[in-house]
């Protein structure tokens, strides 16, 4: 199974900022899926998008996707310091119905 | 959706002993999943638990080590067994539905 690569590590910005997060993968994939985990706790879902979709807007959140260079995007606009937490892409593979994980991006946003 | 409760929350425990894990969902699921994050890693897949079946493992974890019960479409357990300081992670349960959804986790400790 394939598993996406965050990147940066770690961002730490400002309120108000935009916070961007990329994750690349390597194989086909059905959908990507991005999630966010507060201090260790359970995983919770932020947004889907599908192989034959480019982008998707859920509230502050902007998804990316493409799909040749088989990398996606997370920005969080006007960044606020409750959405400091770890971001993780979850990309599922064709074929497959678990999609797995990266060590995510640490974001730190400072009031 | 799914709703999914997860104890104990966490626990400190001694080296040598077991732990079990409860995973409680709010509705019946084909399949459970359980997962382990150790300090500042990502999630990975320990095991695919079936209703009326052996679960199934991963590379790399067998069943002596993480037996796992599915006794109905809605509960599933993970003992952690013969514990050493190694197993201390966070261990997170959860379904599948398009996206998955996840227990809030049970932060391990083994002195």
């Amino acid at each position: 199974s394939q598993q996406g690569e965050e990147d940066p590590q770690a961002l730490s910005i400002q309120e108000g900022e935009n916070a961007t997060m990329n994750c690349s993968y390597k194989t086909s994939i059905n959908n990507l899926q991005w999630y966010r985990q507060n201090s260790g706790r359970g995983l919770v879902h932020l947004i889907l998008i599908r192989s034959n979709e480019r982008e998707k807007h859920s509230g502050r959140l902007r998804v990316t996707l493409d799909t040749s260079k088989k990398s996606s995007s997370l920005l969080i606009t006007a960044s606020r310091a409750a959405d400091t937490a770890s971001y993780f892409c979850a990309p599922l593979p064709g074929g497959s119905y678990i999609p797995t994980f990266g060590r995510g991006t640490s974001l730190i946003v400072h009031p | 959706s799914a709703v999914i409760s997860q104890k104990p929350s966490r626990d400190i425990c001694q080296r040598g002993t077991s732990l079990t894990i409860q995973c409680q969902v709010d509705s019946q699921v084909t399949m459970m999943f359980w997962y382990r994050q150790q300090p500042g890693q990502s999630l990975t897949l320990i095991a695919t638990a079936n209703q009326g079946s052996e679960a199934t493992y991963e590379s790399g974890f067998v069943i002596d080590k993480f037996p796992i019960s599915r006794p109905n479409l809605t509960f599933s357990t993970l003992t952690v067994s013969n514990m050493s300081p190694e197993d201390s992670s966070i261990y997170l349960c959860s379904v599948y539905s398009e996206k998955l959804f996840f227990g809030s986790g049970t932060q391990l400790s083994v002195l």
